[in-house]
């Protein structure tokens, strides 16, 4: 139950276009989801993040749309560039009975075309 | 700020050995992290910190591996006897608990490598 779900493992965009990402998550104690965004010999880093109670966040060229009936949020990358080629994980937060924990999804590695 | 530090960057040793990671969190962090990732694995935590107590070691392999943090800018993992499947990159992060402050900051990892 504690599991978050991603999809795809890896995706292929022509530069331009439009890069999306899903997760998926069963837990509805989680009260926080953050994508971060990790390049080749870094550590991940936050790119953008949502509450449970907004359904949708712009930052820039990013949104994260959340669906809370569904318990599923993805993000979206618009114009995407080379630059963005990266892997992103999805992650939930257990913020509660103690804990505070992200749970991370597999990860998506994404690869914009030139 | 710094960032979090974590010291080696890079650790190769053979079966058997001690290996000693190394993390200083972003001072005024409440909590510590340690992570491991693997292709195979993703990202996985290990353990986390709650002002210097560990609260959750559920994600700590087994017996061979242990973290301590005796103090609010230190932290250590250590894997004694280390084996070849515990090569990985280990990363630790650190955050503020508070509801607004939750982002978790990553350090740049150790590359660890057991022949």
């Amino acid at each position: 139950q504690q599991q978050v779900k991603q999809s795809p493992q890896s995706l292929i965009v022509q530069k331009g276009g439009i890069s999306i990402i899903n997760c998926a998550y069963e837990n509805t104690a989680f009260d926080y989801f953050p994508w971060y965004q990790q390049f080749p010999g870094k550590g991940p880093a936050l790119l953008i993040a949502i509450r449970p109670d907004v359904s949708e966040k712009k930052e820039g060229r990013f949104t994260i749309s959340f669906n809370k009936s569904a318990k599923q949020f993805s993000l979206h990358i618009m114009d995407s560039q080379p630059g963005d080629s990266a892997t992103y994980f999805c992650a939930a937060r257990l913020f509660s009975g103690g804990y505070n924990k992200l749970i991370f999804g597999a990860g998506t590695r994404l690869a914009v075309h030139p | 700020d710094a960032g979090v530090i974590q010291s080696p960057r890079h650790e190769v040793t053979e079966m058997g050995q001690e290996v000693t990671l190394r993390c200083k969190p972003i001072s005024g962090h409440d909590y510590l992290f340690w992570y491991r990732q693997t292709m195979m694995r993703g990202l996985e935590l290990l353990i986390y910190f709650n002002n210097n107590v560990p609260i959750d070691d559920s994600g700590m392999p087994e017996d061979r591996f242990s973290a301590k943090m005796p103090n609010a800018s230190f932290s250590t993992l250590k894997i004694q006897p280390s084996e070849p499947r515990d090569s990985a990159v280990y990363f630790c992060a650190s955050s503020l608990g508070r509801i607004g402050r939750e982002t978790q900051y990553f350090g740049p990892g150790t590359r660890l490598l057991v022949l």
